[in-house]
């Protein structure tokens, strides 16, 4: 089945621990990114990749790192976390020429 | 910078009825990708229905229409026969061809429906 699967789902953590959220999809995508939702908001692009090795800031990208050192995989990474981080996360990914976003699941964090 | 907004935070409709969902957008380009996204209480992010600037014709996908007006960068959503599964949050995305890297969300419209 084609997905972007992220893990964790549900995270709760404290102030300054350093935490990572997987990003996988298995359908050959060049394009993904990480969105951020909080309410009356909508979504906030973070970070987003155009392909392997390319990388490049969203609209929010304070607090925030990713890599992209395979075409499938596209982690988050909160190096301190800070409460203001505690949000609604998607991974997204879309193919050549495709204009529609595949999402992941979604992952609440929480730091306390 | 591109935008998109939605004007209405909350709506309701009682099932079996339509709702119609509104949506503005500002944007420079000609060529475009609209979107809208619905958003149940699971969370997953699920695509309604889409539409691209270059053609006239609404897009529509069963029960789901979309009134596309691109003079007045206008793009609402119109349900018909709601049912309770359409309860969710909604949001209207924006892609540009472009700008490929960037897709911009309006801050939702969360669709109560009363049985």
């Amino acid at each position: 089945e084609a997905q972007v699967t992220q893990n964790p789902r549900y995270l709760i953590t404290v102030t300054g621990k350093k935490l990572t959220v997987t990003c996988s999809q298995n359908m050959n995508h060049e394009y993904m990114s990480w969105y951020r939702q909080d309410p009356g908001l909508g979504l906030r692009q973070i970070y987003y990749s155009m392909n392997v090795e390319v990388t490049d800031k969203g609209d929010v990208p304070e607090g925030y790192k990713v890599s992209r050192k395979e075409k499938r995989n596209f982690p988050l990474i909160l190096e301190s976390p800070s409460p203001n981080q505690t949000s609604l996360y998607f991974c997204a990914s879309s193919g050549p020429g495709a204009n529609v976003l595949t999402f992941g699941a979604g992952s609440r964090l929480t730091v306390l | 910078a591109q935008t998109v907004t939605q004007s209405q935070p909350e709506m309701s409709v009682q099932e079996a009825e339509t709702v119609t969902l509104s949506c503005t957008y500002d944007t420079s380009e000609s060529d475009y990708y609209l979107f809208w996204y619905k958003q149940p209480p699971s969370r997953q992010m699920i695509l309604v229905i889409r539409q691209e600037a270059y053609k006239q014709q609404n897009a529509t996908e069963n029960r789901f229409s979309v009134n596309f007006q691109k003079a007045a960068k206008s793009f609402s959503l119109k349900i018909s026969d709601s049912q309770l599964g359409d309860a969710a949050m909604y949001f209207c995305a924006y892609r540009s061809p472009t700008s490929y890297d960037k897709v911009i969300f309006g801050p939702g419209t969360s669709l109560s429906v009363i049985p």
